[in-house]
């Protein structure tokens, strides 16, 4: 079936870099758009960036956009996204999702999440 | 940039309650409109995409409207597996965003 499982949880110290990963399987991979999303504890959703599996091409929110990188390796049908300068204010859940080729580009596939806790 | 405003935060139900939640968005972004729902621990779901069309699988309670600026969601007669946090997102452009999300809690 179509789905994206993401790498396990991580505890960073402040100052740290992160890099989770995000495998898709169950569909052609060069067809989607893939995004990362975050949520801290209590909080709601925000989004990240953009990657686009077969150029690599990417946007990311002007909010990380000199802390984030998102990469992808096609052989293994996987998506990175790396955070660094880690601060407490980056505890949160980090989600990978798909987004489907249409008008709003909906994110139909998520991945499980990955919980990222920084702290000293 | 895009900003969503969703309303209301939370929201005091019960079973057999219509729902509905409604999302503004600061200019407009034609039916480019999506609805999410999250339970606790549990990545989000997506119900409704272009503002009103309901995903395969998703149950015919839920429904979507609107477009341009303001945008709402309903349950029709909800259910006690409904209880959950919604959110809407748009994505007419680049960064997309997510309204704040709505609260459901049984009275």
């Amino acid at each position: 079936q179509v789905q994206l499982v993401q790498s396990g949880a991580e505890v960073k110290k402040p100052g740290a870099s992160v890099k989770v990963s995000c495998k898709a399987s169950g569909y052609t991979f060069s067809s989607n758009y893939l995004h990362w999303v975050r949520q801290a504890p209590g909080q709601g959703l925000e989004w990240m960036g953009i990657i686009h599996p077969t150029g690599g091409n990417t946007d990311y929110a002007q909010k990380f956009h000199d802390r984030v990188t998102m990469t992808r390796d096609t052989s293994t049908s996987t998506v990175f996204m790396e955070l660094s300068s880690l601060r407490s204010e980056d505890t949160a859940m980090y989600y990978c999702a798909r987004s489907r080729p249409s008008g709003s580009e909906a994110f139909d596939i998520w991945g499980q999440g990955t919980m990222v806790t920084v702290s000293s | 940039d895009v900003q969503v405003t969703q309303s209301p935060s939370s929201l005091s139900v019960s079973v057999g309650d219509r729902v509905t939640i409604t999302c503004q968005a600061s200019q407009g972004i034609k039916n480019y409109l999506n609805w999410y729902q999250q339970k606790p621990g549990k990545a989000p779901k997506l119900l409704i995409y272009d503002a009103s069309t309901l995903e395969t699988g998703v149950p015919s309670r839920f429904s979507g409207n609107g477009s341009g600026t303001h945008f709402s969601f309903t349950i029709s007669s909800l259910q006690p597996e409904d209880i959950a946090t919604y959110y809407c997102q748009q994505f007419d452009s680049l960064p997309c965003s997510f309204g704040q999300g709505t609260k459901l809690e049984i009275k």
